[in-house]
């Protein structure tokens, strides 16, 4: 059974740039949530989506927006890129009314020159 | 989701126990106490979760006191791949709802 995978791995964009990230998650899960972790920092939650819906938001600016399909998979979008949405981000999965685990992918690196 | 505090570090011998603890002082009676750890640069791994009573699995033991306002996370025999950033999370179950990361406690296990 493979866990939450994400793609890519590394990624290098200039300021004022757009990113799509791709996550998918666990076998069974319908729910994916992502965050972001700045260096020395705990992660940070962007968004969650659900039902292709995004069913929560963390205080993060519209730059930041997903999308989830019907397969469960998951999508993040930054436009305008900045200095400062360099950061790992990382995409978890779980079942919305489950036990509350969430199952974290290993994370897609972002640097912003 | 109440508010955790954890020491920032911590370190301990390898082969002994590490004991880990987190105050959640404003926890609320519904809300669970979560563990989760992140090897450098890798994605949390979930460890163990509780609401009241104690709780054991093979990564790790869960106390919780009495009056629910602190826990301590206990890996019984410590090795070096336990060296890792350490997460506290109260968090409500069944709500899937959020994390809410704190800055955890840095442990490293000395050879």
């Amino acid at each position: 059974d493979a866990g939450v995978t994400q793609s890519p791995t590394h990624l290098i964009k200039t300021r004022g740039q757009q990113v799509t990230l791709r996550c998918s998650p666990k076998s069974g899960h319908d729910t994916v949530s992502w965050y972001q972790q700045a260096l020395g920092q705990g992660p940070q939650f962007i968004f969650q989506y659900y039902e292709e819906e995004e069913r929560q938001r963390g205080n993060f600016p519209d730059r930041f927006s997903g999308h989830q399909f019907p397969n469960y998979s998951s999508e993040l979008n930054v436009n305008a890129l900045l200095l400062g949405d360099s950061a790992l981000y990382l995409c978890a999965s779980s079942l919305l009314m489950g036990s509350g685990e969430q199952y974290f992918g290993p994370g897609t690196r972002l640097t912003v020159t | 989701d109440a508010k955790t505090t954890q020491p920032p570090s911590m370190d301990c011998a390898e082969g002994r126990a590490a004991n880990l603890p987190c105050n959640h002082s404003t926890i609320s009676g519904n809300e669970y106490v979560y563990w989760y750890r992140q090897i450098h640069s890798q994605g949390p791994q979930y460890i163990i979760h509780g609401l009241k009573n104690n709780e054991t699995n093979e990564m790790a033991s869960l106390i919780i006191t009495e009056d629910r306002k602190s826990s301590t996370l206990i890996l019984p025999h410590a090795t070096l791949r336990d060296t890792a950033v350490y997460y506290c999370i109260a968090h409500l179950s069944n709500t899937g709802n959020q994390f809410y990361f704190g800055t955890g406690t840095s442990l490293t296990v000395i050879p």
